[in-house]
């Protein structure tokens, strides 16, 4: 089975911290990506990865990068935490479809 | 674009009762369909999926779901629920390209939450 293990389940950051998400697959997947959840909007894509050192914005980009320095692992970085990221953040990994979960972070910004 | 709606935000069923959940999915080329359930404080666990072939395909937990083209729609059903299927239910719209890794990205619908009473 694939194993997609995220670093944190819960984690409590203040304005303006840096914050660090870390996301590990098993499985050598190609793509990782990583997610936010929030009540009523769904899953909204921030990143996603195809390769070591390749990342392509999702839909909702802005606040966030990532980096990707080996294939198993992939963060979410908030550079300037504020608290409308206050969320859950879901990473995810696929090779040929389709995506397989970690548990989530939730992640809250005071 | 590609989108997905999935039109009841809350369902609300008696264990033992039939179960269907819409998906209404709107995308350009032949489309891979997916169902996720979220059980409370989890990640998201593939129910089941549609790549290509027959238009009904079962999953896991005794759940299926039929992928109607003329409709647009891939409706999660199950005949008979149980107490633990009370969860969240994801549908899902996506793509396999071959010949680029980076197009699999998923679009996923808001969600159904799924209420079981005894």
């Amino acid at each position: 089975d694939v194993k997609v293990t995220q670093s944190s389940r819960y984690l409590v950051k203040r304005t303006g911290e840096k914050v660090f998400l870390e996301c590990v697959q098993d499985m050598d997947h190609e793509n990782m990506f990583w997610y936010r959840q929030d009540p009523g909007l769904g899953l909204r894509l921030i990143y996603f990865s195809y390769d070591v050192k390749m990342k392509e914005k999702g839909d909702i980009p802005e606040g966030y990068s990532v980096s990707r320095e080996k294939k198993e692992r992939f963060s979410l970085i908030l550079e300037s935490a504020s608290t409308n990221q206050t969320s859950m953040y879901l990473c995810a990994s696929s090779s040929r479809q389709p995506q397989h979960f970690g548990d989530g972070t939730r992640l809250s910004i005071l | 674009a590609q989108s997905v709606t999935q039109p009841d935000i809350h369902i609300t069923v008696s264990e033992g009762a039939s179960l269907e959940l819409r998906c209404n999915y709107s995308y350009g080329a032949t489309p891979y369909l997916f169902w996720y359930v979220q059980s409370p404080g989890q990640g998201l666990q593939l129910l089941l999926k549609y790549f290509s072939g027959d238009t009904l395909v079962q999953g896991i937990k005794g759940f299926e779901a039929e992928f109607k083209r003329s409709q647009s729609s891939f409706n999660l059903r199950k005949p008979s629920v149980h107490w633990s299927d009370a969860a969240e239910y994801f549908c899902a719209v996506g793509a396999l390209d071959i010949s680029n890794f980076g197009n699999e990205k998923l679009t996923f619908g808001t969600g159904t939450r799924l209420t079981i009473i005894p």
